[in-house]
């Protein structure tokens, strides 16, 4: 079992401020990490998929960084909108063919 | 495409009894795996299969079977449910390895066992 940690649990920001979140995981026998968006009544999407350390990864205004050596991954959203409201899930590949999922960050815009 | 499609989306049954949750992609994924939600939890995997035939135990599996008999399919069956057993259900598939490739839910299956 592999133990993947996010913080804060919970945020709200007003639009148009950036946020950012952190996912920290065992850096050892590291293969991969997986970042999810999971607005409520939906199921997951996938926002990145990285593997390699110093990897960043950009879509929209979301962006992503990944620190292997030391175990953790920045996810950071621009000019929040309304829409951004969603809990933000990572998730870690260690070994076996298994993902261990954090138990997600989840964001408030406030217009 | 559909997509990753889960029948029932809702269901209640009574402990002892047992039931079939159906997952389903045509997407041609050859990874697929079965998740469950508890709150206050990550999402936990059950069990997974990296392609027909073959299955291999995930994070929490007691309680829980599962078959690859086609691409396309990856049930999971309940024998006989419990309490514990009350959560909710996502299946999700894969292009090949996780280490590479993202996984596409499907919209999950609200399970309460009384």
């Amino acid at each position: 079992i592999l133990n993947v940690e996010q913080s804060p649990q919970s945020l709200h920001v007003q639009e148009g401020d950036s946020t950012n979140f952190t996912c920290s995981f065992p850096s050892s026998n590291f293969y991969a990490l997986h970042w999810y968006r999971w607005e409520t009544a939906k199921s997951p999407e996938a926002l990145f998929v990285m593997t390699l350390n110093g990897d960043e990864k950009k879509k929209g205004r979301i962006s992503a960084t990944l620190n292997t050596k030391e175990g953790y991954s920045y996810l950071y959203i621009k000019g929040s909108q309304p829409e951004d409201s969603a809990t933000y899930l990572c998730a870690s590949r260690s070994g076996a063919n298994n993902l261990f999922f954090g138990t997600g960050t989840r964001l408030t815009v406030i217009p | 495409n559909a997509g990753v499609t889960q029948t029932p989306k809702f269901q209640v049954l009574k402990t002892g009894q047992s039931m079939t949750l159906q997952c389903a992609q045509d997407m041609n994924h050859e990874y697929m795996s079965w998740y469950r939600q508890d709150p206050g939890m990550g999402l936990r995997l059950i069990h997974y299969s990296v392609g027909a035939g073959i299955t291999d135990q995930g994070e929490v599996p007691n309680g829980y079977n599962v078959s690859r008999s086609t691409t396309e399919d990856f049930p999971l069956r309940l024998l006989s449910a419990a309490p514990s057993q009350t959560s909710v259900y996502f299946c999700a598939s894969s292009p090949g390895t996780i280490n590479t490739y993202e996984q596409y839910f499907g919209p999950g299956t609200r399970l309460t066992v009384t």
